[in-house]
């Protein structure tokens, strides 16, 4: 099984709703990440979990809420957002060496597909 | 902060030619990826290149990376419609932080009978 799963596929909220995106993998991979990407841009990471730790928070508004409840499953839980949070977020996940450094490609997700109106 | 070019950002090419797309960056590194994206969808990954010298090809597709160069190429070879899609190149730098990949701005590839 090589997959990452997230859940929803597309999502639109308001800016004062609150929202979960979600994503799972079954590769015993111990790293995952949450991207952001708009449209026609490369992707921009957001969050890094090793170890269901986190270890990278690229300065992102507290608006958005990453959580690791275990090695398998990563959540992004999304209060108060602007127009401007519109975009399509992505999930990977890899495997960590033994220095804690990503051993080899990234697996991403399908994506959700969010629009805050 | 390492840096990633990847030129050209648009291409329109014929269906059966063959060109090449450049990526260069600015600091060491010895592992560079190699992602597509079709429109709306994830990134599916196409290679994986861990070492200087190193040559993947897969279909119509090859890649190859010079460290000393800082630069990477993906060569397209009698391209067909199928291969339209938005590739990426991306850096993991020496002694990052694990999962930090830099991003090139993605080449465009439109391909036309």
């Amino acid at each position: 099984d090589t997959e990452v799963t997230q859940t929803p596929k597309h999502l639109v909220m308001g800016m004062t709703n609150k929202k979960s995106l979600k994503c799972e993998q079954h590769m015993g991979h111990r790293a995952m990440y949450w991207y952001k990407q708009k449209a026609k841009k490369p992707p921009e990471l957001m969050f890094v979990y090793s170890y269901e730790k986190l270890s990278i928070n690229e300065s992102v508004p507290s608006r958005f809420s990453p959580e690791c409840p275990n090695s398998s499953l990563l959540n992004l839980h999304l209060h108060a957002l602007q127009p401007e949070d519109s975009a399509l977020y992505l999930c990977a996940s890899s495997q960590v060496g033994v220095g804690g450094w990503n051993t080899g490609e990234l697996f991403f997700g399908e994506g959700s597909r969010l629009t805050v109106l | 902060e390492l840096k990633v070019e990847q030129n050209p950002l648009f291409l329109s090419m014929q269906e059966g030619k063959n060109y090449t797309i450049y990526c260069n960056y600015s600091t060491t590194s010895d592992r560079l990826y190699w992602y597509r994206q079709d429109p709306g969808k994830s990134l599916e990954s196409l290679f994986v290149l861990l070492s200087n010298g190193a040559v993947k090809q897969e279909g119509r597709l090859m890649a190859s990376l010079d460290t000393k160069a800082r630069l990477s190429t993906l060569h397209i070879t009698a391209a067909v419609h199928d291969l339209s899609a938005t590739y990426f190149c991306a850096v993991d730098g020496r002694g990052s932080t694990l999962g930090r990949l830099y991003f090139g701005r993605g080449t465009q590839l439109t391909v036309w009978p």
